[in-house]
Order: structure tokens, then sequence, then C-alpha cells
């Protein structure tokens, strides 16, 4: 009955490598996020959908490309692994994206580490 | 654009102290504000929540009230235990705004 789910949880990979993330939300939430958390825990929007259609687009690579194949899905995919990539991403929903009194919901965060 | 100021952490207390760890956000219009906890190896959940001025927002003991004369969304807490230490984030929300703005977190460690 998790909410919102993300595979791997943990990802250790070689520079120059491309990885996914898959993200799955079981809330019938219309919008989902890319999270990138630092070591330091600050954490950095990376993009946003709603409702199978990019909406936020943050400044992120372009080895950087997310990928929704219906509204309860958003995987990330990464080309060509950088060492400043190591980080943890958090995928995230929310029922409504434009009224401000919704809470965002995350899942448990993939961990990845490039070596 | 759109602020949130944390406290810088560590914040480390003894259990049963009482905990405040200060918010102040800049933002047009009237935003949501929002308290969200991140335990150790999780993603964030939310803790609570205020959606106007003057509302408390409360959740396991944890309150905070939204003060739009001094902007801020201070959260307390009059006991903390053990199992509080976490990171905590400030966030608010603007309507219309796809996205809430997040605070760099503050990190809540208590000793038994």
């Amino acid at each position: 009955d998790t909410a919102v789910s993300q595979t791997p949880k943990y990802l250790v990979t070689q520079m120059g490598n491309d990885k996914s993330i898959k993200c799955e939300q079981n809330l019938g939430h219309d919008t989902m996020y890319w999270y990138k958390q630092d070591s330091k825990k600050f954490l950095k929007i990376m993009f946003s959908y709603n409702n199978k259609e990019l909406i936020i687009n943050e400044t992120v690579p372009n080895r950087f490309s997310p990928k929704s194949p219906d509204k309860a899905h958003l995987n990330l995919h990464i080309n060509s692994l950088e060492l400043g990539d190591s980080a943890v991403y958090f995928c995230a929903s929310s029922q409504d994206s434009s009224a401000s009194v919704v809470e965002q919901f995350f899942g448990p965060g993939t961990r990845l580490t490039v070596l | 654009g759109d602020s949130v100021t944390q406290m810088e952490g560590p914040v480390t207390l003894s259990e049963e102290a009482f905990l405040t760890i200060n918010c102040t956000y800049t933002a047009t219009g009237y935003p949501s504000l929002f308290w969200y906890v991140q335990y150790p190896g999780e993603g964030l959940q939310l803790l609570l929540k205020a959606t106007k001025a003057d509302d408390k927002g409360s959740n396991k003991g944890f309150e905070a009230t939204y003060r739009k004369e001094t902007t801020s969304f201070h959260l307390e807490k009059g006991s903390v235990q053990v199992s509080d230490s976490a990171v905590y984030f400030c966030a608010l929300r603007r309507g219309g705004s796809y996205i809430p703005t997040f605070g760099r977190g503050t990190s809540l460690i208590v000793h038994p």
C-alpha cells in the first residue's frame, strides 16, 4: 500500500554509464516531481509533470531526461553519469499542481553513487 | 522571488528539552506554510501545515503558528524524544505556483 515508490533504493555505477530510476504513485495525483538532495540535505527541484506533461524544468543538464508514460509514473533517465551526480533523488506527487494548500508526498529516495 | 530561511543546525538537545526551530519566509500574496520531517534514510513527510494568517498547525506534539506580521512559522515542541531526531524542512507554497519553496533543512539530534 506504498503511496509513492521508487526503484532502486540504491544505485552504484561507474562514470559514463546510463541509468534509470523509476517512480510510481498510487494516490491518483495529477502532478509528480523529481528532486535532488545533496550531502548537506539541500533539496533542489529538477522537474515537475502535470498529467504527463512537463510543466517545470529547472536548470538541469540535458543528460537528465524525465519520462512520464502515464499519470502514475515518472521515470528519470540519466546519461553519461558524472561524479557530481552522486546524491539522493526523490520522487514526489501532489493532488493539484496550482493550489497552495496541497502537500507533497515523497518516495523513499534513491541513493545514487557514481564511482 | 520566494524564499524560506531556517536556522542552521545541527540543533542538539537532551531528551525532554524544549525545541524551537526558527523559520522565516519571503513571498508575495498569501502562501500556505508547511513543516516536513525527514527521518534517517527516508523521504520527507508532512508534519503540519497552516494555510492562513494566525492558523496554528499541530501534529505529534509539534506546533507552528502562521505569523504574517513577522513572516514566520517557527516549529516548537515542549518535550522532545530521541525518536524526534531528524531533519526538519520549512516550506511555502503560493496559489498558482507549481512548486513549493523549501528551506535548507535543520538537523535535530536528541540525546537520551
